[in-house]
């Protein structure tokens, strides 16, 4: 069973700042089945990137996601944090046919 | 617009039983696996379950153990968790969420505004 570690647990940056979110698997996993998910409180989770690395519709471009082939590091970037912003960042990894999510990051703006 | 509407929560005793459902609409039901997933409070996603288009179920064994079912009714394009003999550690919102697939890649596209169930005496 693969087990996603993500780093830091919070993360307290200012407005504009770039925010480093790690997810390390517990093995090597292809990145084709890496996800990265974005959730509010009081919100329906929201999907970023999948494949590691494409972003997902509508998502800006100050997120960019890393990781590509197989490997055990991925990494969410977000560049020049904005306000709403805020929120749990879940990295998630499918291995047929079972779902598995990473405990998540928490970003705060200070 | 694809739309997911959970119902079905509440509060219950532990050893009771609650059954969620989950309305699908704006898309073709049939034609996707469908997810349960859940937020115990303070803690983050936990996926608790998955059936496939022709009703295959698979389970997170680390503590579904036999107690929960997931169904769905493509006519009604609705997805269903039965919970039994539950547990103050299954107190949580529950999520449906759409598996959805870009390029070769699964992901939870679409997710419901969840459900919260309240596992208490």
């Amino acid at each position: 069973e693969i087990v996603l570690t993500q780093s830091p647990g919070t993360l307290s940056l200012s407005p504009g700042a770039r925010a480093t979110l790690s997810c390390r698997a517990s093995e090597s996993v292809s990145s084709t089945y890496l996800a990265w998910y974005q959730h509010k409180p009081g919100q329906a989770p929201r999907l970023l990137f999948y494949g590691a690395s494409n972003r997902a519709a509508g998502i800006p471009d100050r997120f960019s996601g890393s990781g590509s082939g197989s490997g055990t590091d991925f990494i969410l970037t977000i560049s020049r944090l904005e306000p709403e912003d805020c929120a749990v960042y879940y990295c998630q990894h499918y291995d047929n046919p079972l779902w598995t999510f990473g405990p998540g990051t928490k970003v705060e703006i200070k | 617009e694809v739309q997911l509407v959970e119902s079905g929560g509440g509060l219950v005793q532990p050893g009771g039983s609650l059954r969620l459902s989950c309305a699908g609409a704006g898309f073709s039901f049939d034609r996707y696996y469908m997810s349960w997933v859940r937020q115990a409070p303070g803690k983050g996603l936990e996926w608790v379950a998955n059936i496939h288009r022709d009703g295959t179920q698979n389970y997170n064994v680390d503590f579904v153990r036999g107690r929960f079912t997931i169904s769905r009714d493509d006519t009604e394009n609705s997805l269903y968790l039965q919970m039994d003999n539950l547990r103050v550690e299954d107190t949580a919102v529950y999520y449906c969420a759409r598996e959805g697939a870009y390029g070769y890649s699964p992901v939870f596209d679409y997710w419901g505004q969840g459900a919260l169930v309240t596992v208490s005496s």
